[in-house]
């Protein structure tokens, strides 16, 4: 079957510091591959995401490249601000499936002033 | 502006009673979901739909009912056969186009059963 895995958080980082938060995948075909951040309370929203191997999606400073060989989508930002504190969700559908996005479990956000 | 509401943002349920989640779009998105979040969690699936008077069943359906009767509208029933229904639930939509079914979500029903 399909998953998803991130790194366990919570991630705790000072203002600045470089960002990294691992998912690696599992699928059978090749998905499109996304980043979603929630702000407490909130619902999600897109962050980037990538439709085929090597394609690099951003936005707002925040970066993930689809790896095929390693399967993984890991997201990174060069410097961190406290508005960033939240949880990211990794997550995958399939080519040509309106069904349904595989989620990872998430990673709580922290970025201390 | 076009976008996703879900109403309410908070509910309060009794055990035994069934209570209704509203959710409505005018993205004119064709595909609506459902899902489930419960706390330190990802998202699951409860169910979805790709066309109006059409929907089937996610990873957890069991206790919960929907209907697609217009393209805007998918509305999320918890019913009393939900043991655990006390959780934050979460709607989504996207166009089905290709490979690249980007979902856009509402901001979130917290339901609480008392």
């Amino acid at each position: 079957g399909n998953s998803v895995t991130q790194m366990e958080g919570p991630v705790t980082l000072s203002e600045e510091a470089f960002l990294t938060i691992n998912c690696t995948y599992t699928a059978t075909g090749y998905p499109s591959l996304f980043w979603y951040v929630q702000y407490p309370g909130e619902g999600l929203q897109l962050l980037l995401k990538a439709t085929k191997a090597d394609d690099k999606g951003s936005n707002k400073g925040f970066e993930a490249t689809y790896r095929k060989e390693t399967t993984s989508f890991h997201l990174e930002k060069g410097s961190v601000q406290v508005s960033d504190s939240a949880v990211y969700f990794c997550a995958l559908s399939l080519s040509g499936s309106a069904r349904q996005l595989t989620f990872g479990s998430g990673t709580q956000l922290t970025v201390l002033p | 502006d076009g976008g996703i509401t879900q109403s309410p943002k908070y509910l309060f349920r009794k055990e035994g009673q069934n209570v209704t989640l509203s959710c409505e779009q005018n993205l004119n998105h064709d595909a609506m979901y459902w899902y489930r979040q419960d706390p330190g969690q990802g998202l699951r699936l409860i169910y979805y739909s790709q066309i109006v008077n059409d929907f089937q069943k996610g990873d957890i359906a069991e206790g919960y009912s929907v209907s697609r009767e217009k393209k805007e509208s998918f509305p999320l029933t918890v019913t009393s056969a939900q043991k655990n229904p006390t959780a934050f639930y979460l709607c989504a939509s996207s166009i089905p186009r290709g490979g690249t079914d980007t979902q856009y979500f509402g901001p979130g029903t917290r339901l609480t059963v008392l």
